[in-house]
């Protein structure tokens, strides 16, 4: 039983399109994250929710909406998709938001942007 | 300014022998956490290791321990007797506490580990 799973695993597209990415845990955290890691492996938090609402927001553009309908999903839509936006997208999540406790990861969904 | 540093693009190690990967950490928080994430070419990121700041001793889990030395803010990762399945990119993150960061998680830009075989 997958604890964080994300879908999909892949996703290829052209630019301008609109794609979203689900993201399920099991573990029954409170607190889920979106981060990139991008073509040089650097991981960046893009967003944070802690009981379904937002506490990070990191200078993300727009484009991107994240969505949480409950503390066990985390979906993130993203609009006019650009070549930029090509990266593998990791679901995350922890038990509350204090400085303990580790990030359980997804598998990670890799979006290429054509 | 990086609030983590990994100095360290690339590294080898023989096959049974140990080696260090080294982080710096820079923060005002008296409260965060310290941990080591493992990214094998697979491409999950697999939770290795954690250090709080108030810990008095070092962490260990099995081959792996943390060398903490708070006054020069490292937190550098020590594999022993090294296998074949380490080789991988190795993640040093740090969370500080809510009030200072939401408990957001920054990453070190990785060092990736080759171990020869």
């Amino acid at each position: 039983d997958t604890a964080v799973s994300q879908t999909p695993k892949y996703l290829v597209t052209q630019m301008g399109n609109d794609k979203s990415i689900k993201c399920e845990q099991n573990l029954g955290h409170d607190t889920m994250y979106w981060y990139k890691q991008d073509s040089k492996k650097f991981l960046k938090i893009m967003f944070s929710y802690n009981n379904k609402e937002l506490i990070i927001n990191e200078t993300v553009p727009n484009r991107f909406s994240p969505k949480s309908p409950d503390k066990a999903h985390l979906n993130l839509h993203i609009n006019s998709l650009e070549l930029g936006d090509s990266a593998v997208y990791f679901c995350a999540s922890s038990q509350g938001f204090s400085a303990t406790g580790e990030l359980f990861f997804g598998e990670g969904s890799r979006l290429t942007v054509l | 300014a990086q609030k983590i540093t990994q100095t360290q693009p690339g590294m080898f190690v023989q096959e049974k022998e140990a080696v260090t990967l080294d982080c710096t950490y820079d923060t005002s928080d008296p409260s965060y956490g310290l941990f080591w994430y493992k990214q094998p070419s697979s491409g999950e990121m697999i939770f290795l290791i954690y250090q709080g700041s108030y810990d008095q001793q070092n962490a260990t889990e099995g081959r792996y321990s943390l060398n903490f030395q708070k006054a020069r803010k490292s937190a550098n990762l020590v594999i022993s007797a090294s296998q074949l399945g380490d080789s991988a990119m190795y993640f040093c993150a740090m969370r500080e506490g809510p009030v200072t960061n939401a408990g957001k998680s920054t990453f070190g830009d990785g060092t990736t580990l080759t171990v020869k075989p």
